[in-house]
């Protein structure tokens, strides 16, 4: 099966800042990448995907790129506020009309004032 | 418009007891899914329902069973708890937007401890 794997564990930036968050993913079949953001004790909330005919998409100052030839997707948040600060999935799907997501172990962003 | 609920939100079971979780959607979506989460662990499939009527099984099904009522409610029952099921249960569901299909929206989650 699939299999996500998500660095850094935890990363801790200055208001302001860039913050960047890679996975790769092992199967080449896999066509949708989410990335989720979990604030503490609430479900995880979608703010970003792209699908694989797309290499880069972006969302004010969110953006992810796909590199599918080396199966690698990047999270990348411009300007960081402290609002950013929780924990991001990224995921993984070979998507045909539902949507069973592999997930990333999670990466705990810290953004200090 | 609620999205996903999932009840109850907190639950204290002891080991070998049983219950049901419950999850209903109003977005009129195919598809629900039973995720848990476990620190350290990202969140892991357990069972889905690709539309009504259906079911399978996930990356963890074992201890679990479920049951999709209609297209609306989609329950996860433990038949026997242990302490090794502790841990944040989310419930998902997806649908479809021609030509492709929407994003999995999430529950708030059931946080379910075994004594």
């Amino acid at each position: 099966g699939e299999n996500v794997e998500q660095h850094p564990s935890t990363l801790s930036v200055q208001e302001g800042d860039s913050a960047v968050i890679k996975c790769t993913y092992s199967d080449s079949a896999s066509n949708y990448f989410p990335w989720y953001k979990q604030e503490l004790g609430k479900g995880p909330q979608l703010i970003i995907d792209i699908r694989s005919n797309v290499g880069e998409k972006k969302d004010q100052r969110i953006a992810v790129t796909l590199n599918k030839t080396a199966k690698h997707f990047s999270l990348h948040i411009t300007e960081t506020q402290p609002e950013d600060s929780a924990v991001y999935f990224c995921a993984a799907s070979m998507n045909s009309g539902y949507s069973t997501l592999t997930f990333g172990k999670g990466t705990m962003l810290l953004v200090s004032p | 418009n609620a999205g996903v609920t999932q009840t109850p939100k907190f639950q204290v079971l002891k080991t070998g007891q049983s219950m049901t979780l419950q999850c209903a959607q109003d977005m009129n979506h195919n598809s629900m899914y039973w995720y848990r989460q476990d620190p350290g662990m990202g969140l892991r499939l357990i069972y889905y329902s690709a539309s009504e009527g259906t079911t399978d099984k996930g990356e963890v099904p074992n201890g679990y069973n479920v049951s999709r009522l209609n297209k609306r409610e989609f329950s996860l029952r433990l038949e026997s708890a242990a302490p090794s099921q502790t841990s944040v249960y989310f419930c998902a569901s997806s649908g479809v937007r021609l030509p492709a299909w929407t994003e999995a929206f999430f529950g708030q989650g059931t946080r379910l401890t075994v004594v």
